[in-house]
């Protein structure tokens, strides 16, 4: 079965500091890959996503994704963060269920980001 | 244009009963996923309903069920609850049948309790 691991379950930064975090899956077929977020008592919104061309996606609030397929890593990146990035990220990736004839969403377990003021 | 929605937010049970959680999709939306968040799992595939019809369904006990109905609206149930059930359930929507690969809109939440 696919899996996602994001290696940094908490990560704490001062404000103007560069983010990246983590995101390597286990799926040697075609991905579709996203990066969520949680801000605290807010819902899940979409930060970006990949889905084919150019490997280099951006997204919402100025972060961006690499997909690297020989890495099987789509690890997200911010140049500067500030107090208002914090939040919980979540990267996933969809695939095929071959079963079902669906594509079907796996999540990492998530990483904690705090930025200090 | 409103985002998804779910009834009630927070619920307590207890141990045994059953729970049914509702939730409306995006206007226009069609398929509806649901999720179980907990700290120790993570966010967890419970089952996906696409024009009232289960397309696809997570490891989960069949102590775990959903339905949709004609409207896109979705229930889950959960019956004979256990302590283990108490987690953050989202539902997701999307506007394409899941077998299109697309990103999905979340909900708030219903936080389950079991006591």
């Amino acid at each position: 079965a696919q899996s996602v691991s994001q290696h940094n379950h908490h990560v704490i930064l001062s404000e103007a500091a560069s983010l990246e975090l983590g995101c390597n899956y286990s799926y040697g077929g075609t991905v579709n890959l996203f990066w969520y977020v949680q801000y605290p008592g807010q819902h899940l919104q979409l930060l970006l996503k990949y889905f084919s061309g150019d490997p280099l996606v951006k997204g919402i609030k100025g972060f961006e994704a690499e997909f690297i397929k020989s890495k099987f890593s789509f690890n997200l990146r911010k140049p500067s963060v500030q107090w208002s990035d914090t939040a919980e990220y979540f990267c996933a990736v969809s695939t095929l269920h071959s079963g079902a004839g669906s594509y079907q969403l796996t999540f990492g377990k998530g990483t904690k980001l705090s930025v200090i003021p | 244009k409103a985002g998804v929605t779910q009834t009630p937010r927070y619920l307590i049970k207890t141990r045994g009963q059953q729970v049914t959680l509702s939730c409306s999709p995006i206007s226009g939306h069609r398929s509806v996923s649901w999720y179980q968040q907990t700290p120790g799992q993570g966010l967890q595939f419970l089952f996906e309903y696409f024009s009232e019809t289960q397309r696809n369904k997570g490891n989960f006990p069949g102590r775990f069920s959903g339905r949709q109905f004609s409207n896109s609206r979705s229930e889950m149930n959960v019956s004979t609850l256990e302590l283990g059930d108490s987690a953050l359930y989202l539902c997701a929507s999307s506007p394409r049948d899941s077998s299109i690969p697309y990103e999905q809109y979340f909900g708030p939440g219903t936080r389950l309790t079991v006591t």
